[in-house]
């Protein structure tokens, strides 16, 4: 069974500085791959995903993830965080052929400091 | 504002207790997703209907059950209620089943608590 593992799980930055959320998976074969970020009080909403082609994805709000097949890998970045990406945020993996329902990562929680 | 709605916002009940959750999906999304969210369980698939048929189940308890009507609308019922059950329950929706449609979108979420 595929599992998804997030490595941090609460980061804390001040404004300005650079992120990046750690996500690996276990699963062999070729992945479909989510970064979901959920702000307080409020839904889970897409930020990036990534099914084939270039392994770098850019998303809403200036995040972008990169697939590394090699590291089973798909760490998601931003090179200047605001106040108000302070969220959770759920790394997501998907295997075809499978049941494809998504496998969520326990979550990151991000704060920013002003 | 997903489209996917889902009521009620807060539920507050008793040990023992069975209640319902609603969930409609984006309108000609066909499939729902729900969702257990707990802090130390994180996000825990429960149950997937497909087209009014169940697609997929993951981690639900025998107290629990869910249903897609033909218009599409899906219902959990959660019984015998404990307090280990107080979590946000999500439904998510998705146009289809494969792998080009399983990008969900998610409801606002239902908080259930059990005293």
């Amino acid at each position: 069974a595929q599992s998804v593992s997030q490595h941090n799980h609460h980061v804390i930055l001040s404004e300005a500085a650079s992120l990046e959320l750690g996500c690996n998976y276990s699963y062999g074969g070729t992945v479909n791959l989510f970064w979901y970020v959920q702000y307080p009080g409020q839904h889970l909403q897409l930020l990036l995903k990534y099914f084939s082609g270039d392994p770098l994805v850019k998303g809403i709000k200036g995040f972008e993830a990169e697939f590394i097949k090699s590291k089973f890998s798909f760490n998601l970045r931003k090179p200047s965080v605001q106040w108000s990406d302070t969220a959770e945020y759920f790394c997501a993996v998907n295997a075809p052929g499978g049941s494809y329902i998504p496998t969520f990562g326990r979550g990151t929680s991000l704060i920013v400091h002003p | 504002d997903s489209g996917v709605t889902q009521t009620p916002k807060h539920l507050i009940t008793a040990t023992g207790q069975r209640v319902t959750l609603r969930c409609s999906p984006r309108s000609g999304d066909l499939s729902v997703y729900w969702y257990q969210q707990s802090l130390d369980q994180g996000l825990q698939f429960l149950i997937q209907y497909y087209n009014g048929e169940e697609r997929a189940k993951g981690n639900i308890l025998e107290r629990f059950s869910a249903q897609q009507f033909p218009d599409l609308h899906s219902e959990l019922n959660l019984s015998s209620l404990e307090l280990g059950d107080s979590a946000l329950y999500f439904c998510a929706s998705s146009v289809g089943t494969g792998v080009s449609y399983n990008e969900q979108f998610f409801g606002p979420g239902t908080r259930l608590t059990v005293l």
